[in-house]
């Protein structure tokens, strides 16, 4: 059974800095493109991020490209979201998805529940 | 970067109603377009990929199509378990990946 399991959310000051960790088990990690979206309280979702399996090529939204980092360890299994110089705007359920693989038709298939960051003073 | 525009922003059906949900992009994405599920509190669920592909496990009542522009996803007899919100993104970008804004789909 595939399973993605965020952790790391927090209540932040404006300007801090914050890591989400995203622990995946249930399939080949290593294969799979993986994403970050994030969605604030209320509102829609936003794709944050991207990372290919290898980890050489990495993806941004225009709001935190600068900011923020994604990165994996294959060998833990584990997805990483460093996030800097927070604003209150980053106020949101971040979650962390995988790719469903096989071709060029990227699709998130599985998604972790979530962990909540509060970007507030 | 690509805009995903979709419309309505909501509707109020009954069940056994088909329900159509638009989607526009502000350049041609080919068929990079995927629709997805989401119900209050929890994750996003996949519903169609590449546009027009029923992703695995999800019932016949939903389908997708589309290409270029205007996409849309329609549910033949809507069920109670279909009241959700639903969005559609474009992966074609090969920078950035975008979401519509959302429609959220209740009962009347």
């Amino acid at each position: 059974e595939v399973q993605l399991l965020e952790s790391g959310g927090a209540l932040v000051q404006p300007g801090g800095s914050l890591r989400l960790s995203c622990a995946a088990s249930g399939f080949t990690f290593r294969s799979y493109a993986m994403s970050w979206v994030r969605q604030a309280p209320g509102k829609g979702l936003e794709w944050v991020s991207a990372i290919s399996s290898s980890g050489d090529s990495t993806y941004y939204a225009d709001s935190v490209r600068g900011r923020f980092t994604i990165s994996r360890d294959n060998s833990k299994k584990t997805l990483y979201l460093q996030m800097n110089s927070l604003r209150a705007e980053d106020t949101a359920v971040y979650y962390c998805a995988k790719d469903r693989g096989g071709d060029d038709f990227y699709a998130d298939d599985y998604w972790g529940q979530g962990t909540l960051v509060t970007v507030s003073s | 970067d690509i805009q995903m525009t979709q419309s309505p922003s909501s509707l109020s059906a009954s069940v056994g109603d088909r329900v159509t949900i638009t989607c526009r992009a502000s350049q041609s994405i080919s068929n990079y377009l995927n629709w997805y599920q989401q119900k209050p509190g929890k994750a996003p669920k996949l519903l169609i990929y590449a546009a027009s592909t029923l992703q695995s496990g999800v019932p016949s009542r939903f389908s997708g199509s589309g290409s270029g522009t205007d996409f849309s996803l329609t549910i033949s007899s809507l069920q109670p378990e279909d009241f959700a919100s639903y969005y559609c993104q474009q992966t074609y970008s090969t920078l950035t990946w975008t979401f519509g804004q959302g429609t959220k789909v209740e009962i009347k």
